[in-house]
């Protein structure tokens, strides 16, 4: 069964920044890429970006492009997610997902809380 | 980039009850139009893919339609385990987007 953990819960001040991975499992990690989305308390999902995990390519939303990297770590099967910066309205649950580079995703991580508050 | 506009934000409606909930794009985007439902406290779960095709699993119950800038979700029997927020997501062009929500509740 495909599986993706997520890290553990953050808290975090303003203008850190705080760095959430996403392990897979179950599945070539190369055949698929990962996205990354987040959800503010009360709030709908907003796609920050995806990584194609065959070649490092990304895709970041214009509104998160100066601020997030993605990456990934082949040998252990495992993507990252940094953003940097760190602002209050930054607090949220950051979830990964695995799909087709650039397409809908088909499993999803248990979510990450990132906490920013002084 | 592509805005998602989903309609209404909310809705109630009895067990056994045909639901429909609808998703506009703010351009053309074929049909890279998806369905996700997530329940309280959990991740999403794809329930539908490329506009009308059913993830493995999900209940024959959920149908999708639609092209270009309009799409459907339907629920033809409400059930109470059907009760969750339904997003939309486009992926046309590498710029992605969800619309707003859909919060079904039981009447």
């Amino acid at each position: 069964q495909v599986q993706l953990v997520q890290s553990g819960a953050e808290v975090k001040k303003p203008g850190a920044s705080v760095r959430v991975s996403c392990k897979a499992s179950d599945y070539t990690f190369t055949s698929h890429g990962i996205s990354w989305v987040r959800q503010a308390p009360g709030q709908g999902l907003e796609w920050m970006g995806w990584i194609n995990t065959y070649n490092g390519d990304t895709e970041y939303a214009q509104k998160f492009q100066a601020r997030v990297t993605m990456t990934t770590d082949t040998s252990t099967s495992t993507a990252y997610m940094e953003l940097r910066s760190l602002r209050s309205d930054d607090t949220a649950v950051y979830y990964c997902a695995r799909g087709l580079t650039g397409s809908f995703s088909d499993f999803w991580g248990q979510g990450t809380l990132v906490a920013v508050s002084s | 980039d592509i805005q998602m506009t989903q309609s209404p934000s909310s809705l109630s409606a009895s067990v056994g009850d045909r639901v429909t909930i609808t998703c506009r794009a703010s351009q053309s985007i074929s049909t890279y139009l998806h369905w996700y439902q997530q329940k309280p406290g959990e991740a999403p779960k794809l329930l539908m893919y490329s506009t009308s095709r059913l993830q493995s699993g999900v209940p024959s119950r959920f149908s999708g339609s639609g092209s270009g800038t309009d799409f459907t979700l339907t629920i033809s029997s409400l059930q109470p385990e059907d009760v969750a927020t339904y997003y939309c997501q486009q992926t046309y062009g590498n710029q992605l987007s969800f619309g707003g929500g859909t919060k079904v509740e039981i009447k």
